[in-house]
């Protein structure tokens, strides 16, 4: 299996601009997470889901953020519009029922 | 809530010496995972432990999930620089099917 595959690697964006960042997880995988990793505030985890439906959100910044997973290949993480406090490195996980997660290589966001 | 603290922040060794790092936390976890991140890149998964006082392998590395249920311990023997990252270990929530993340260790290693 080709692991976790997440697009883009980099994205460099304006502030006020729309990003939307990809993920492709593990096939047979039925969990899907997306986190946000910064030096200050350390791996945080934005949201999950299970069979593609969203089970926790709490993470979630703010409304600005959202995020969707059409089909159980494919989930999108959207901010609009985008700050420069948004600047991060965001990983996608997916697992099994096991409890292990594993992570793709992640999208690193610059606003600017 | 449950919080994983882990120690040493950070260390800074000479190639060959043995690392040893740890994971506790107030409350009891049923598994424990240890992650590695290399710089620029996503967390790996290097070891998972399912039982009270399990010691498994991974190469040079040994991982101990600890009889209180509320730690864990990584070690790491003869250091090699491809060992230089962040080290984290983790366990599931108690109420959700996600994991809890401790604040990582990271390792450097001077050749």
């Amino acid at each position: 299996d080709a692991g976790v595959i997440q697009s883009p690697r980099h994205e460099v964006t304006e502030m006020g601009q729309e990003v939307t960042l990809r993920c492709k997880p593990i096939s047979g995988h039925d969990y899907l997470f997306w986190y946000r990793q910064t030096m200050m505030r350390g791996l945080e985890l934005l949201i999950y889901f299970n069979n593609n439906v969203p089970i926790d959100d709490s993470g979630m910044p703010e409304d600005r953020f959202s995020a969707k997973m059409p089909n159980a290949s494919f989930s999108t993480l959207k901010i609009q519009p985008s700050e420069p406090r948004d600047s991060a490195v965001y990983f996608c996980a997916s697992r099994d029922t096991a409890y292990e997660q594993y992570f793709g290589p992640g999208t690193r966001l610059t606003v600017t | 809530g449950q919080q994983l603290n882990q120690s040493p922040q950070s260390m800074f060794i000479q190639e060959g010496e043995d690392v040893s790092m740890n994971c506790t936390s107030s409350s009891i976890f049923n598994t424990w995972l240890w992650y590695k991140q290399d710089p620029g890149e996503g967390p790996v998964l290097l070891i998972a432990l399912y039982k009270a006082g399990e010691l498994t392998s991974n190469g040079r590395l040994t991982a101990q999930f600890g009889i209180t249920r509320k730690d864990s311990f990584l070690n790491i023997s003869a250091s090699i620089p491809s060992d230089v990252g962040i080290y984290f270990c983790a366990g599931p929530h108690r109420r959700f099917q996600k994991l809890v993340f401790g604040t990582g260790t990271r390792l450097l290693v001077s050749p």
